[in-house]
């Protein structure tokens, strides 16, 4: 079992819908956890970045995470065309190296107009 | 500010090769850590170099080696290569002293491996 899970789609939605997306994940140690989004023949760039449980928004995007339930969520509001891309998870542990991160399979995302 | 720079963006080669690709982080990063990154697996780590140090290693195995220079450039060697070496090698940055996550991923290098 890998030690973060996400589900990889895909997922198609029509502009404006809100979108879910989840990890759920093993490791009890993590108290780090992002959402990078990757476009098609790019690098992955960070969305969100979390410490240990709670809510962050940012504009359209609110990340959650509920470390009870080793789960998190990314959800993305009014959501657009260019919104389309591969969403992945990543977590890290308290403690470790600047660059280990562990990272989900990544969700692919087309939302449609 | 430039990015991560990653070459050659492509490459072809037959099993039992070997391929050497390069990294060149964002200026003033001394933090930077290679990814395979695959369809089936997604991403996985495969080692992070820090002030020319090999900080951390993942599970994968001594065919993939790594090093990085003063500069903080770095390389990524794999020999012997096989099939299931094909993937995207991504390099990430990252600034000392800052466990915040954010690292700054190159568009990578795509290796096909026939």
């Amino acid at each position: 079992q890998k030690e973060v899970e996400q589900d990889p789609g895909p997922l198609s939605v029509p502009e404006g819908a809100i979108v879910s997306l989840n990890c759920t994940y093993s490791n009890s140690a993590f108290q780090y956890f992002m959402w990078y989004r990757q476009y098609s023949r790019k690098g992955p760039e960070l969305l969100m970045y979390t410490y240990s449980s709670g809510n962050k928004e940012d504009g359209r995007f609110t990340a959650q995470v509920d470390k009870s339930s080793k789960y998190i969520s990314l959800f993305i509001r009014d959501s657009q065309p260019s919104d389309s891309a591969t969403y992945l998870c990543a977590m890290s542990a308290r403690g470790s190296t600047l660059g280990r991160l562990y990272f989900g399979r990544g969700t692919q995302l087309t939302v449609w107009p | 500010k430039a990015g991560v720079t990653q070459t050659p963006r492509y490459l072809i080669k037959t099993r039992g090769q070997q391929v050497t690709l390069s990294c060149s982080p964002i200026s003033g990063h001394r933090s930077v850590s290679w990814y395979q990154q695959t369809p089936g697996q997604g991403l996985q780590f495969l080692f992070e170099y820090f002030s020319e140090t090999q900080r951390n290693k993942g599970n994968f195995p001594g065919r993939f080696s790594g090093r990085q220079f003063s500069n903080s450039r770095s390389e990524m060697n794999v020999s012997t290569l096989e099939l299931g070496d094909s993937a995207l090698y991504l390099c990430a940055s990252s600034y000392q002293g800052a466990n915040t996550g954010e690292l700054f991923f190159g568009e990578g290098s795509r290796l096909t491996v026939l």
